[in-house]
C-alpha cells in the first residue's frame, strides 16, 4: 500500500523559503511514476505547483515557476518542494501525490490517485 | 491555461436523491477530465479519471460523462457519507487545473 506523509515548517515569514519533504512507503519512487505537489488556501480550491519524474524531468505551473523546485531524494525515498520568497498569498495546505499510470492520460498530465494527508504552511510576520 | 468552470458551486439534496454536477472546460479536453472528492480535513479522493471511468473501489453511484467541453458527475443515490466537496479536473494541458468545486450538503 503505497502512502505519503507531508512533513516541514508550519509557519514561515514572508520572503522565507518554504521547504517540504514528502516520504513515500510501500513504492521506491526510483522504480517510476510521475509525483507531484498540490495546494490549497484555506477554504479555498486546488492548484498544482509541479511534478517530477525519476529522469529528472520536472514541470512547473508557470505561475510559480520562477520561485519552484522540485527534487527526490532516492536513497530516502522522499520528494521535496522548495518555493522561495513566499508572502501570505502562498499560505495553504501541501499535499504530495502519486500520478495515476494508464487511461489515456500520460506522464505528469495523469491523475492524481494516492495522497498524503497534507501540511499547512503559514506565511505571517 | 484551460480554465474548469465547475457549477453548482453549492447544492443541498436529501439522502437517495440524484445529484448531478457539471464542469465546463474553456478549450476541448476530449475526455481528459477526472473527478475528486474532499472530505473535510482530508486529501482529495480520485474518483474518476478519463471522463467516466470508476477508480477501483469507488462504488457504483458516482459516474462521469461528456466529452469535448460539457462534463458531468452524478452521484444516483446521495448518502449520508457523500458529503464533500467535488472537483473537476483537466489532464489534458500543462498546467493541470481544476475547478472551483461544489460542496454537496444534506437537506
Amino acid at each position: 500500500q503505497v502512502q505519503l506523509q507531508e512533513s516541514g515548517p508550519g509557519l514561515l515569514k514572508p520572503s522565507e523559503t518554504l521547504s517540504l519533504t514528502c516520504a513515500v512507503s510501500g513504492y521506491s519512487i526510483s522504480s517510476g511514476y510521475y509525483w507531484g505537489w498540490i495546494r490549497q488556501p484555506p477554504g479555498k480550491g486546488l492548484e498544482w505547483i509541479g511534478t517530477f519524474y525519476r529522469s529528472g524531468s520536472t514541470y512547473y505551473n508557470p505561475s510559480l515557476k520562477s520561485r519552484v523546485t522540485i527534487s527526490v531524494d532516492t536513497s530516502k525515498n522522499q520528494v521535496s518542494l522548495r518555493l522561495s520568497s513566499v508572502t501570505a498569498a502562498d499560505t495553504a495546505v501541501y499535499y504530495c501525490a502519486r500520478h495515476r499510470r494508464g487511461g489515456y492520460c500520460s506522464g505528469a498530465s495523469c491523475p492524481f490517485d494516492y495522497w498524503g494527508q497534507g501540511t499547512l504552511v503559514t506565511v505571517s510576520s | 491555461d484551460i480554465q474548469m468552470t465547475q457549477s453548482p458551486s453549492s447544492l443541498s439534496a436529501s439522502v437517495g436523491d440524484r445529484v448531478t454536477i457539471t464542469c465546463q472546460a474553456s478549450q476541448d479536453i476530449s475526455n481528459y477530465l477526472n473527478w475528486y472528492q474532499q472530505k473535510p480535513g482530508k486529501a482529495p479522493k480520485l474518483l474518476i479519471y478519463d471522463a467516466s471511468n470508476l477508480e477501483t473501489g469507488v462504488p457504483s453511484r458516482f459516474s462521469g460523462s461528456g466529452s469535448g467541453t460539457d462534463f458531468s458527475f452524478t452521484i444516483s443515490s446521495l448518502q449520508p457519507e457523500d458529503i464533500a466537496t467535488y472537483y473537476c479536473q483537466q489532464s489534458d494541458n500543462l498546467p493541470l487545473t481544476f475547478g472551483g468545486g461544489t460542496k454537496v450538503e444534506i437537506k
